[in-house]
C-alpha cells in the first residue's frame, strides 16, 4: 500500500513570495490533515478536511494561508506572501476513520526555508 | 483548550539503562498516540492507547495510559542506541472535530 506523498520535499523562497504544497492521501482515507512542525516543536494542526470539505481550520492564519481538496482526493497547502516565521516542515497525513479521528499516517514532509 | 505535556524534552542516557518519558494532557481524552520521529524523517506510529489502565509493550518501548491521572508513561528497559530519536505524544480532544494535539517532544540520545 503506497503511504502518504507529498511534494516538493524542499523549498527555499523569499519573505513575500508565494509557495504551494501538494498532498495525495492513502487510496480511500476520507480524512486529511495538515500540520505545520517548526524546529524543536510539536506538529500543530493548521486544517483539517473530511472529504472535500473542512473540519477545522481554526489554527490556520487565513490571512496568508489556504488550503483546498478538491475531489475529496488530494490537496494543497498555500501561503502567501510567506513570512520568515513560516519556515518548517509541513507534513501531511490522512486517516481512514470517518467521522473519528483514528490512526494517522503522516508522509514525509515539505521542508520551507524562508530567506 | 488542550494542552500537551511532556517531559523531559531532552534525555541522554546509556545503553542499558532504563528511563521513563511523561506525557500529561489537560483534559479528559479517550485516545492517545506515542510517535517516534528520526532526524529529517516523518513521524511513525508506535502506540494506540483507548482505555484507562492500557499497557501496550514493542521490543523495549512500554507505554500505559492512566486516564484519570491524565497521563501516559513510555517505559524504555535497556536502551539500545537505535532507539535515539524525537518521541512524541499525541492526544485527541473530546470536541466535535477530535483534534488531535502534540506534546513538544523528547528528544532521546542513547550512549554507546
Amino acid at each position: 500500500e503506497a503511504g502518504v506523498a507529498q511534494s516538493p520535499r524542499y523549498k527555499i523562497i523569499e519573505k513575500r513570495q508565494s509557495v504551494a504544497f501538494w498532498c495525495n492521501p492513502i487510496s480511500g482515507h476520507a480524512t486529511l490533515y495538515w500540520y505545520q512542525q517548526i524546529l524543536g516543536q510539536g506538529p500543530k494542526l493548521l486544517i483539517q478536511f473530511q472529504n472535500n470539505g473542512v473540519v477545522d481550520d481554526s489554527q490556520l492564519p487565513k490571512d496568508r494561508f489556504s488550503a483546498e481538496r478538491l475531489k475529496g482526493v488530494d490537496s494543497t497547502l498555500k501561503i502567501q506572501p510567506a513570512k520568515l516565521e513560516d519556515s518548517a516542515v509541513y507534513l501531511c497525513a490522512s486517516s481512514p476513520n470517518r467521522g473519528r479521528t483514528g490512526e494517522l499516517f503522516f508522509g514525509e514532509g515539505s521542508r520551507l526555508t524562508v530567506l | 483548550e488542550l494542552k500537551v505535556e511532556q517531559n523531559p524534552l531532552f534525555l541522554s542516557m546509556q545503553e542499558g539503562k532504563n528511563y521513563t518519558i511523561y506525557c500529561n494532557y489537560s483534559t479528559t481524552s479517550d485516545r492517545l498516540y506515542w510517535y517516534r520521529q528520526d532526524p529529517g524523517k516523518s513521524l511513525e506510529s508506535l502506540f494506540v492507547l483507548l482505555s484507562n489502565g492500557a499497557v501496550k509493550q514493542e521490543g523495549r518501548l512500554m507505554a500505559s495510559l492512566d486516564t484519570k491521572a491524565r497521563l501516559s508513561t513510555l517505559h524504555i528497559t535497556a536502551a539500545v542506541h537505535d532507539l535515539s530519536a524525537t518521541y512524541f505524544c499525541a492526544v485527541i480532544s473530546s470536541g466535535s472535530a477530535r483534534q488531535l494535539t502534540f506534546g513538544s517532544g523528547t528528544q532521546l540520545t542513547v550512549l554507546p
